[in-house]
């Protein structure tokens, strides 16, 4: 079945410096990704849609400039969060449809989601 | 705005007896309603998906209904242990959202041996 890999599953950075996250489809081509974000407790929240070749579309709520998302290639995308402070700790998910579709029911395969804390 | 309520609290059920979870929605009709479970610190894994036009659906132990009317569905999880121990997600797309996927808070199930 599709496979996503998420890395990295775990990262500590201080405050002000830039983190990294990284989606990577598998065995499937994803034209689109799908980022969430989830408290402790709570549900996922959608951030963005991460858009192959394109610019992702960002829910209300979500700055662009702090969550850079690059999406380059049909099996990567990445988010970025810039000069992180200690509120933007979280877990991060990142969730991808095959482009083939699931009889195009929208079926989401997600990583195993990256936990960033921010000192 | 769509809202997906599911019950927050915890379900503690005994091995072998029948969990029931619930899933309302208010507003918009979904296309399609999906369960999802999520282990601690993991990322949520699909289960069942149901269309609007279905009453029904199973898998193994796992039965899904759908209500339209009540704007509700009902998960089910028969023969429960304790492996099924986990979160339980539910999500709608709705097509008049621009097909995105929106979940509900989730409900934690444990099962007791």
């Amino acid at each position: 079945g599709a496979v996503v890999s998420q890395h990295p599953s775990w990262v500590i950075c201080k405050s002000g410096t830039s983190v990294k996250i990284e989606c990577r489809s598998l065995d499937f081509q994803a034209t689109t990704m799908f980022w969430y974000r989830q408290f402790p407790k709570q549900s996922l929240m959608l951030m963005a849609t991460s858009n192959e070749g394109s610019k992702a579309t960002y829910e209300q709520g979500v700055e662009k400039d702090k969550f850079l998302i690059n999406h380059a290639s049909l099996t990567l995308s990445t988010l970025t969060v810039t000069s992180a402070h200690p509120e933007d700790s979280s877990f991060y998910i990142c969730s991808a449809r095959d482009r083939q579709g699931n009889s195009g029911a929208n079926v989401l395969t997600f990583g195993a989601g990256s936990r960033l804390t921010v000192l | 705005s769509q809202k997906i309520e599911q019950n927050s609290e915890a379900l503690n059920i005994q091995e072998g007896k029948t969990a029931t979870l619930t899933c309302n929605y208010t507003n918009y009709s979904p296309a399609y309603l999906q369960w999802y479970r999520q282990d601690p610190g993991r990322g949520p894994v699909f289960l069942l998906l149901i269309r609007e036009n279905e009453k029904e659906k199973r898998k193994e132990r796992l039965k899904v209904t759908f209500d339209t009317t009540l704007k509700q569905s009902l998960f089910h999880i028969t023969a429960s242990q304790p492996a099924d121990s986990a979160t339980y997600l539910c999500a709608l797309l709705i097509k008049a959202a621009g097909n995105k996927l929106t979940f509900g808070g989730g409900t934690r199930v444990l099962v007791k041996p």
